[in-house]
């Protein structure tokens, strides 16, 4: 079955620690977006990637990186610089057309700092 | 600029129909989704709506849009329990680089 993919699915980090968040998508999509999702805020698009080795700031970048490598993963790294990292991470593939754009979501990873 | 908005909360008993609302800006929309998320869950599509059309069913789920007032609803019939969830209403268009604007998501509560 072609899906995505999110590990961990709980993430606990201390302080000061970077951490990498996995996202991995057999669908052959083109494009991967990473959300972050906080408590009756719903969706803010972090980073997001059309084509390998290609990706472009969503609207709440600061203090994550990504890399797109590989078509089939899109890896999400929450560094130090982030100030409050802890929330619901959601990684999201589509085919990448630019009209009908559904999006298929992975299971999630939430981020603890402790 | 762009923006999709959506009430926060909607609560039902069971058998009732809900309805959820949605309001978007940009008239240039090409397609409108509505998503399901269940606790700890990611996002499902359960349906969506070209811009053309003004009314999709499926089954349960029916689909209205208002193009001139930007509006679009779902109407979920005969409501049940395990319809308790967050949804949410999004939009795409041509201009949006591939990517999808979302509302703030409306949490159905079904109560037997």
């Amino acid at each position: 079955d072609g899906g995505i993919t999110q590990s961990p699915k709980y993430l606990f980090r201390k302080e000061g620690q970077n951490v990498t968040l996995s996202c991995e998508q057999n669908l052959n999509h083109d494009a991967m977006y990473w959300y972050r999702q906080d408590p009756g805020q719903g969706l803010r698009l972090i980073y997001y990637s059309q084509i390998v080795n290609d990706f472009q700031k969503g609207d709440i970048a600061e203090g994550y990186s990504v890399s797109r490598e590989k078509k089939e993963s899109f890896p999400l790294t929450v560094t130090s610089a982030q100030k409050n990292p802890t929330a619901f991470y959601l990684c999201a593939s589509t085919r990448g057309d630019l009209t009908y754009n559904e999006q298929f979501f992975g299971p999630g990873t939430r981020l603890t700092v402790l | 600029g762009e923006d999709v908005e959506q009430s926060l909360f909607l609560s039902v008993r069971e058998g009732d129909s809900s309805v959820i609302n949605c309001t978007y800006t940009d008239s240039s929309s090409t397609y409108l989704y509505w998503y399901k998320q269940e606790p700890g869950a990611g996002l499902q599509l359960l349906t969506y709506i070209f811009s053309n059309m003004d009314m999709k069913q499926d089954q349960r789920l029916t689909v209205l849009l208002n193009k001139k007032d930007k509006h679009l609803s779902l109407r979920i019939a005969d409501t049940q329990t395990g319809d308790s969830a967050i949804y949410f209403c999004a939009e795409s268009r041509p201009t949006n680089a591939g990517k999808s604007t979302f509302g703030d998501g409306t949490t159905l509560t079904v109560k037997p």
